[in-house]
């Protein structure tokens, strides 16, 4: 158990939908960070936050909006949802910007 | 930009013996971070090892250790001892401004 934890597990949803991931990172953690997990497109990051405040962005589309809230939780948005769109996202934190730990993922399938 | 490339998409191995695992990364930067993380079927994403780049001691981790070749931007996993429960997805991964950059990844097969 990493200390990071996600939820939902799963989420089946349609498309043009929104959704809400949510992740709680390590205790002591400041950082967040959001990956998408697909089979074409492989691992790839989308958006880590610092402390509240946004600190780099990946490949987050303009349908995707993140935050992290003062109690250093963070949700990840997706909007206006495509086929496309099924991955499973995982959150990771960290102290600073060293060791990432994941959390278990949470499995979004858009029909 | 950075990249990774591990050019094994899948390796085999008989257990109780030694796989290597290739990655190799363009960079221009001097100071960087090299990881390998393991995933299982139950796709939790595990940290196997990692390496700071202006060390040039190689990392070992039990029966997991790596061979860092900085000049020529290779980092590869050796895991000693192949055990069953070392059957996973392996990711070689690179620490980009605190985003990791990642290959495509190895799937790593046990013989019994």
């Amino acid at each position: 158990d990493s200390g990071v934890t996600q939820t939902p597990k799963h989420l089946i949803t349609a498309t043009g939908q929104r959704v809400t991931l949510r992740c709680s990172p390590r205790s002591g953690d400041l950082s967040v960070y959001w990956y998408q997990q697909s089979l074409d497109q492989g691992l790839q990051f989308l958006i880590q936050y610092y402390n509240g405040e946004e600190r780099a962005k990946g490949n987050i589309l303009e349908r995707f909006s993140a935050q992290q809230f003062p109690d250093l939780h963070s949700e990840l948005n997706l909007s206006s949802l495509e086929l496309g769109d099924s991955a499973l996202y995982f959150c990771a934190s960290s102290v600073m910007g060293d060791e990432q730990f994941f959390g278990p993922g949470t499995r979004l399938t858009v029909l | 930009a950075q990249t990774v490339t591990q050019s094994q998409p899948e390796m085999s191995v008989q257990e109780a013996e030694t796989v290597t695992l290739s990655c190799t990364y363009d960079t221009s930067e001097s100071d960087y971070y090299l990881f390998w993380y393991k995933q299982p079927p139950s796709r939790q994403m595990i940290l196997v090892i990692r390496q700071e780049a202006y060390k040039q001691q190689n990392a070992t981790e039990n029966r997991f250790s790596v061979n860092f070749q900085k000049a020529a931007k290779s980092f590869s996993l050796k895991i000693s001892d192949s055990q069953l429960g070392d059957a996973a997805m392996y990711f070689c991964a690179y620490d980009s401004n605190y985003q990791l950059i990642w290959g495509a990844g190895t799937k790593l097969i046990i013989k019994p």
